[in-house]
């Protein structure tokens, strides 16, 4: 079964620090891994997609990797701030035309 | 504006009662797609339309539940009798063509409908 898993649920980081969001799946023949961004009571912010031949994309202070062998894709986000508190989904495309999530890492930047 | 729109953005409705959502996707992209959230739960995915027509129904919880495209552009969701578990954040997303047919291109979300039913 195709399964996408983000550990921890939640996160709570200090602002200006650097910080590391985690998303495994059970597949290694992924086409494509997206990162989005959900504020509460909202839709969902596009923020990286990454292609399997690819090994990572930035934009800003965000940094993507992709690692098919380990089955695990990272979100950086780099000296945070308190407006990056969100709910950060991860969801990878396995070539049966529909995303499957993850249930979401809820990150808070403490001021 | 450029981005999906659904409406209506919040629905409050008696249980037995019939609802329809609508999604305006992104001008050119004929890909669409519907998932719903669900309190504490991830996104589920229920049915994606390429064109008009919708190859993939397998995520459709119940034949309560049944989505159109008209014109390769607007999709209604409708949910026949509704229950209280139907309850839910519908969100509608499409994508464009791309080189790969669509699946492969970022998914764009709309704002979602919140669906209550009492």
């Amino acid at each position: 079964k195709q399964e996408v898993t983000q550990i921890p649920a939640a996160l709570s980081v200090p602002e200006g620090e650097n910080l590391v969001l985690n998303c495994s799946f059970t597949d290694s023949a992924i086409y494509n891994l997206q990162w989005f961004r959900q504020d509460p009571g909202k839709g969902l912010t596009s923020l990286l997609l990454i292609q399997s031949s690819q090994r990572e994309q930035t934009s800003g202070r965000l940094n993507a990797s992709l690692d098919k062998s380990s089955g695990r894709s990272t979100l950086y986000i780099a000296a945070s701030q308190p407006g990056d508190s969100a709910t950060y989904l991860c969801a990878a495309y396995f070539g049966n035309e529909k995303l499957t999530f993850g249930t979401g890492t809820r990150l808070t930047i403490i001021p | 504006g450029a981005g999906v729109s659904q409406s209506p953005s919040n629905k409050v409705t008696e249980k037995g009662k019939d609802v329809e959502l609508r999604c305006d996707p992104i001008s050119g992209h004929t890909a669409l797609y519907w998932y719903r959230q669900s309190l504490g739960q991830g996104l589920e995915f229920l049915i994606y339309f390429q064109g008009n027509s919708a190859p993939d129904k397998s995520g459709l919880p119940s034949d309560r539940f049944s989505a159109e495209r008209t014109g390769g552009s607007v999709s209604t969701l409708t949910i026949q009798r509704t229950q209280q578990e139907d309850s839910a954040v519908y969100l509608c997303a499409s994508s464009s063509p791309g080189l790969a047919g669509g699946h492969q291109e970022t998914q764009y979300f709309g704002p979602g409908t919140r669906l209550l039913v009492l």
